[in-house]
């Protein structure tokens, strides 16, 4: 079946520390996003991108940075990760605007920075 | 922005009694409100959503109301099962913006 996928599942980092979450996507999408999740406060977007060479800011983009390698290819990096970057991060794709329809996302990664 | 509140944040309810779930959204241009359910440990997945030109919508257990006057949608779960535990987010967009989620309501259902 075609999905969605990140690695690593699980990372625990120190402060200070650079980190890479990658993201893959096996359904054709054009359209891939990430968001972090929090407790309390739902699904906050950080990034996202329309196709290979479209970046685009979303709500809490600082501390953050995305590479769009290829259409099936997103990753987002933390240069130098923090304590308050400990959350669970997930990679989402859409066929179209995400108000035309369903936003497919990865199993996430949960990263723990010490 | 859009600012998408959602309550309450926890709700637990009998097996078989009726769930629901309140969002209330502030930009009067969102006209699309999907809601997501994430069972413990998955990835969240879309449920059921409704536009702006409909006030209701139903699938079998689930159903989604949407008062666009009032600027608030809900979700409706009835006969609720040991399944429907889960989170669940609504969340609002227009068309040239990105969806805004609420905080997510923790649904347990009792046995």
């Amino acid at each position: 079946d075609a999905d969605v996928t990140q690695t690593p599942r699980n990372r625990i980092t120190k402060t200070g520390k650079r980190i890479m979450l990658e993201c893959s996507q096996t359904k054709g999408h054009d359209r891939m996003y990430w968001y972090r999740q929090d407790p309390g406060l739902g699904l906050q977007l950080i990034y996202y991108s329309f196709d290979v060479k479209d970046i685009n800011k979303g709500e809490i983009s600082d501390g953050y940075s995305v590479s769009r390698q290829a259409q099936a290819k997103f990753s987002l990096s933390l240069e130098s990760a923090i304590p308050n970057q400990t959350a669970l991060y997930f990679c989402a794709t859409s066929v179209g605007d995400p108000n035309t329809g369903e936003l497919f996302f990865g199993e996430g990664s949960r990263l723990t920075v010490l | 922005g859009e600012n998408v509140e959602q309550h309450p944040s926890t709700l637990s309810v009998q097996e078989g009694d009726s769930a629901v779930i309140k969002c209330t959204y502030s930009d009067s241009a969102s006209n699309y409100f999907p809601w997501y359910k994430q069972e413990l440990g998955k990835r969240p997945q879309l449920i059921i959503d409704i536009r702006s030109n409909v006030g209701e919508k139903k699938d079998q257990r689930i159903a989604v109301t949407l008062n666009k006057t009032a600027k608030h949608f809900s979700l409706h779960i009835t006969e609720t099962q040991p399944e429907d535990s889960a989170v669940y987010f609504c969340a609002a967009s227009h068309a040239g913006n990105m969806l805004t989620f609420g905080g997510g309501t923790r649904l347990m259902v009792k046995p």
